[in-house]
């Protein structure tokens, strides 16, 4: 696609509840990263993948987060039994790699997740 | 202390005036720069990208990097209405270059 696209925009489930998150990244971008924004807090890096395999989840704020990609593509973020605290934005991006010799990371929109 | 610290703002300006945004960091590892802005509901897009220390210039955009002092600025001439946006100083290095560490980003409104 043009850019990287995600989906649910906006998401509101309520707490305890399972969500997923997917991204969509451009195309031939073999890099996807998840990003967390917070009010307040800024963005925090949580998973990076190269192709299909993640060498660092360092990011991922406990065990109830995971994250997969398939196919070197689509990516999905899940949160188990969620909290009032993972209430933020969910960025996803993507590039070419290496990443910063030049190549430039592409961010999406986001999901805007809201735990009640 | 945070590894990138960025005043919050919130900063407002006349249209046509000069803006000047910085970012403080910790980390002498970084060795790639970068400032992203961010409108409401969007997501970040790059806006400048410097490696290691100098100044990079794009149309009405100047990115300086003191790693002496670690220090990075980002500069706005001639600021318009459409430059209001949050502002965010991005920047990585030391063998995770794909990993980004942001600051918290600058409010900035540019008043007509």
């Amino acid at each position: 696609g043009a850019g990287v696209s995600q989906s649910p925009s906006n998401k509101v489930t309520e707490k305890g509840k399972d969500v997923e998150l997917r991204c969509d990244p451009i195309s031939g971008h073999t890099a996807l990263y998840w990003y967390r924004q917070s009010l307040g807090q800024g963005l925090e890096f949580l998973i990076y993948f190269q192709g299909n395999s993640a060498p660092d989840k360092s990011g991922l704020p406990s065990d109830r987060f995971s994250a997969e990609r398939t196919g070197g593509s689509v990516s999905t973020l899940t949160i188990q039994r969620t909290q009032q605290e993972d209430s933020a934005v969910y960025l996803c991006a993507s590039s070419l790699i290496p990443p910063y010799s030049g190549n430039t990371i592409y961010f999406g929109e986001g999901s805007w997740l809201t735990v009640v | 202390q945070k590894e990138v610290e960025q005043d919050p703002g919130p900063l407002s300006v006349p249209e046509g005036a000069i803006v000047s945004l910085n970012c403080t960091y910790s980390n002498s590892a970084f060795q790639y720069f970068m400032w992203y802005r961010q409108y409401s509901r969007k997501g970040p897009e790059l806006l400048m990208y410097t490696y290691s220390s100098g100044n990079k210039e794009d149309g009405r955009f100047t990115a300086q990097v003191d790693k002496s002092s670690k220090y990075i600025s980002l500069f706005i001439r001639d600021s318009q209405p459409s430059d209001s946006a949050t502002y965010l100083c991005a920047m990585s290095g030391g063998g995770s270059n794909y990993k980004l560490t942001f600051g918290k980003g600058t409010l900035l409104t540019v008043n007509p």
